[in-house]
């Protein structure tokens, strides 16, 4: 069974512009969940998003935003990029019922 | 206040040895689940291990076992006879539906695991 998968693997990016990662969940799935890794600040909780709806965010500005697609895939836009963006942006799934969370690779994004 | 401490934040240990990693939790919630997850150099978070607040038997899988203790909130991991490929960083996490935080993680800071030959 193919695990969570995250696209792209790295990107570098300049302070200022958008990005947009993307995730797609283990088959099955309905849950999606994004967390930021950042050096100095431990993971933090970002955006979950259940049947196509965010049901919740965590601390971070209106700036970074997402969304989930039928097919239960996922985006993740951070707008108006900052430097202290960079971090490793890393996915999670899990089935609607359950609480374990399967994480993917993650998206090292660099903000320059 | 920190949900999820690991006050351990690197250990180093010989080939081996058995190495137990700490993990202190804070919750008003009486239904909770914990969390231990692995992170070797790759990045990738992987899965070990879950528990609800209602079952505090130990766990043991291999040459990992979890020891829960409610009393304490304490949920910490001990690996037996480490090996080099245990070199990672472990992060222990909470999820506390009731509070509203929902299913979100929170998760610790980690410990730096090193194992030597």
């Amino acid at each position: 069974e193919a695990g969570v998968t995250q696209s792209p693997t790295h990107l570098i990016k300049t302070r200022g512009q958008q990005v947009t990662l993307r995730c797609s969940p283990i088959s099955g799935h309905t849950s999606v969940y994004w967390y930021q890794q950042a050096l100095g600040l431990g993971l933090q909780f970002l955006l979950w998003y259940d049947e196509g709806e965010e049901r919740n965010r965590g601390n971070f500005p209106p700036r970074f935003s997402g969304r989930q697609f039928p097919n239960y895939s996922s985006e993740l836009n951070v707008n108006a990029l900052e430097l202290e963006d960079s971090a490793l942006y890393l996915c999670a799934s899990s089935p609607s019922v359950d609480y374990e969370q399967y994480f993917g690779p993650g998206t090292r994004l660099t903000v320059t | 206040a920190q949900k999820v401490t690991q006050a351990q934040t690197e250990i180093s240990v010989v080939e081996k040895e058995d190495v137990t990693l700490d993990c202190v939790y804070e919750t008003r919630d009486t239904t909770y689940y914990l969390f231990w997850y692995k992170q070797p150099p790759s990045g990738e978070l992987v899965f070990l291990i879950r528990r609800n607040s209602f079952d505090e038997q130990n766990e043991i899988s291999g040459r990992y076992s979890w020891n829960f203790q409610k009393s304490t909130s304490s949920f910490n991991f001990t690996i037996t006879a480490s090996q080099v490929v245990d070199s990672a960083v472990y992060f222990c996490a909470l999820s506390e539906p009731e509070s509203g935080s929902a299913r979100q993680l929170t998760f610790g800071s980690g410990t730096q695991l090193t194992v030597l030959p």
